[in-house]
């Protein structure tokens, strides 16, 4: 019963560069949510998507960051034209259906931006 | 705006008991929830309260006041691999239920 995957576990890109980062939920869970992490800090929410759809994006960056999840395969966090500010661990969580609040987590994606 | 308090660090003993607090200040209030992270590691979910009141899973019991904006999460009979990071998380609104707002965390050293 795999948990949530998410990789890479770690990029490295250069300034201007793309950084994809995919996730695949737990089997059975159709709620995804990307957050952030600076270190010493708490995570802060991005977006929340279901399947073809993004249910909140109150939390990412108007410019240059997106999010999709796709009918098939995982979702996937762009950030385009990466700059040293977006250096940081983004975690990928899922949940059940009649449980959002309970969400598991993947091993996170540590970005860095040299 | 959106805050959630929390002690930065917190050292106890092996088998003793220790108390996290969380105080929060959100424009809604749907439920409470609690997380463990090591070392960086993936944050695993502990406990969620929607009511006032304790709810106990194991060693870990968590308890929530909505009228004081107050919770904490009591951790039991510690041991050395609950040495982590612990983070309260509030739900602030009912329609997107699923989108935590998290505290800066709390550090719990436990010493032998």
């Amino acid at each position: 019963n795999a948990g949530v995957m998410q990789n890479p576990r770690h990029l490295v890109r250069r300034r201007g560069q793309e950084a994809r980062l995919r996730c695949s939920p737990m089997k059975g869970h159709s709620h995804v949510y990307w957050y952030r992490q600076l270190p010493e800090e708490g995570l802060k929410f991005m977006v929340y998507l279901q399947k073809e759809n993004i249910i909140d994006e109150s939390g990412m960056p108007k410019e240059r960051f997106s999010a999709e999840f796709p009918k098939e395969g995982p979702s996937i966090l762009r950030i385009q034209q990466v700059v040293r500010g977006d250096s940081a661990a983004y975690f990928c969580a899922s949940s059940p259906d009649s449980r959002p609040y309970e969400q598991y987590f993947g091993p996170g994606t540590r970005l860095t931006v040299t | 705006g959106q805050s959630l308090e929390q002690p930065s660090e917190v050292t106890a003993v092996e088998g003793a008991i220790v108390q996290i607090n969380c105080t929060y200040q959100t424009s809604g209030f749907y439920g409470l929830s609690w997380y463990q992270q090591h070392d960086g590691g993936a944050p695993t979910f502990l406990s969620y309260n929607a009511l006032d009141g304790l709810e106990e899973t194991g060693r870990f019991s968590s308890f929530l006041s909505r009228s004081d904006s107050y919770g904490y999460l009591l951790l039991q009979e510690l041991q050395m691999k609950d040495s982590a990071s612990y983070f309260c998380a509030v739900t602030s609104d009912p329609s997107n239920t699923g989108k935590l707002i998290f505290g800066q965390g709390t550090t719990l050293q436990v010493k032998p």
